[in-house]
């Protein structure tokens, strides 16, 4: 298994500017996450879904922010436009579906870092 | 939200032994302790979980108190590539995020 998949993995851009992050789950999981990670705020959730279906968004920080899951296999988180602030690094994770006795963690991707100037 | 308290930072000998202590006195019966850790530039990283039973795995050792309220992750011998974050975190096994603290920085020194 490949393990979770993120493209790109550095993002230069200018303020303004559109961004978009992929992120390919590991095959079979069936919740996918995307967080972001700061010197200021460490790791913060931004959204999750299930069954690509968006479960709760209550982590993006304003609607410039937003997340789409058109399938299993593929989710983006998009900034626009983008701001200075936003420069972070930004990972995607996944994970199955817990049976009863299982209490199974994340697989979390390599992260893309993203800076606008 | 983070439930857990755990110091900053520690070092540790290589090839010793690297006990990383957890406080979690408000856990409830049915939350689960898991360990993460984030090497410098990667995703954190999935090391052991548990209940009230100590577990063990290839990576690490976790050993919980009888009164679930603290805990502690062990590396047996610690190697320079073990240097990373250590994040300590409780949850539900059904609920389904995970919030990370500050964690606790492993400097293993030669």
């Amino acid at each position: 298994d490949a393990g979770v998949i993120q493209s790109p993995r550095h993002e230069v851009t200018e303020m303004g500017q559109e961004v978009t992050l992929r992120c390919k789950p590991i095959s079979g999981h069936d919740y996918l996450f995307w967080y972001r990670q700061t010197m200021m705020r460490g790791l913060e959730l931004l959204i999750y879904f299930n069954n690509n279906v968006p479960i709760d968004d209550s982590g993006m920080p304003e609607d410039r922010f937003s997340a789409k899951m058109p399938n299993a296999s593929f989710s983006t988180l998009k900034i626009q436009p983008s701001e200075p602030r936003d420069s972070a690094v930004y990972f995607c994770a996944s994970s199955r579906t817990l049976g009863i006795t299982e209490a199974y963690g994340y697989t979390f991707g390599s992260g893309t870092r993203l800076t606008v100037v | 939200d983070a439930k857990t308290t755990q110091p900053p930072s520690m070092d540790c000998a290589e090839g010793r032994a690297a006990n990383l202590p957890c406080n979690h006195s408000t856990i409830s019966g049915n939350e689960y302790v898991y360990w993460y850790r984030q090497i410098h530039s990667q995703g954190p990283q999935y090391i052991i979980h548990g209940l009230k039973n100590n577990e063990t795995n290839e990576m690490a050792s976790l050993i919980i108190t009888e009164d679930r309220k603290s805990s502690t992750l062990i590396l047996p011998h610690a190697t320079l590539r073990d240097t990373a974050v250590y994040y300590c975190i409780v949850k539900m096994h059904n609920f389904n995020k995970f919030y990370f603290g500050s964690g606790t920085k492993l400097n293993v020194k030669p």
